[in-house]
């Protein structure tokens, strides 16, 4: 099964609004990462959010990581057309056998209108 | 300019013909790794390397091959390839594991 699941699967909203994605995992974690993917290209790293944090700041970006419910969201304040892209999470094991693996949910796909 | 390299970037081949993908990086990072994307699965982890001589499979390494003879190098080697290994591939690389990934531009690879 998934370690990572996204959340809604898509989401399209206007210029301008807030966007806020979820994902979800199910063993205990080091780290959570959020990456962007423009469409056909690679995933570029946006923001990492280790176990003993709460929250998250990175210019419009917001992380929240909620370890006793084993759920992250990644919100996007005043989005723009340029920020049209799917949005993955990854997390990776607390070590032993775990490390080094990092496991992708499946992605949110975020489109805004201008 | 930091980057990891990945070529080809398509290629269409057919099954059982032997393929390697290259996988180059210029930061010295001890980490390296290789995913597959596919429509609605996301990203799912083949084989990862800590280091020089050191590899791992990740979820889905069926079918798939890897070496680590030098640092910034992790060739993907699909010994018969097979038409579900269709797919967009994607190399990676960090200064060690749990850190914040490079990725190639992808390889989009197309079995007949």
């Amino acid at each position: 099964s998934q370690q990572g699941e996204e959340d809604p699967q898509a989401l399209s909203i206007q210029e301008g609004e807030n966007a806020t994605m979820n994902c979800s995992y199910k063993t205990s974690i080091n780290n959570l990462q959020w990456y962007r993917q423009n469409s056909g290209r690679g995933l570029v790293h946006l923001i990492l959010i280790r176990s003993n944090e709460r929250e998250k700041h990175s210019g419009r970006l917001r992380v929240t990581l909620d370890t006793s419910k084993k759920s992250s969201s990644l919100l996007i304040t005043a989005s723009q057309a340029a920020d049209t892209a799917s949005y993955f999470c990854a997390t990776d094991g607390p070590g032993g056998t775990s490390y080094g693996k990092l496991t992708f949910g499946q992605g949110t796909i975020l489109t805004v209108h201008p | 300019e930091a980057q990891v390299t990945q070529n080809p970037r398509y290629l269409i081949t057919v099954t059982g013909k032997k393929l390697t993908v290259t996988c180059s990086q210029n930061m010295n990072h001890e980490y390296m790794s290789w995913y597959r994307q596919d429509p609605g699965l996301g990203l799912r982890q083949i084989y990862y390397s800590m280091n020089v001589e050191v590899t791992d499979k990740g979820d889905v390494p069926e079918g798939y091959k890897v070496s680590r003879k030098e640092k910034r190098n992790f060739p993907l080697i699909l010994e018969s390839p097979s038409p579900n290994q269709t797919s967009l591939y994607f190399c990676a690389s960090s200064p060690v594991p749990n850190q914040p990934q490079h990725f190639g531009d992808g390889t989009r690879l197309s079995i007949l």
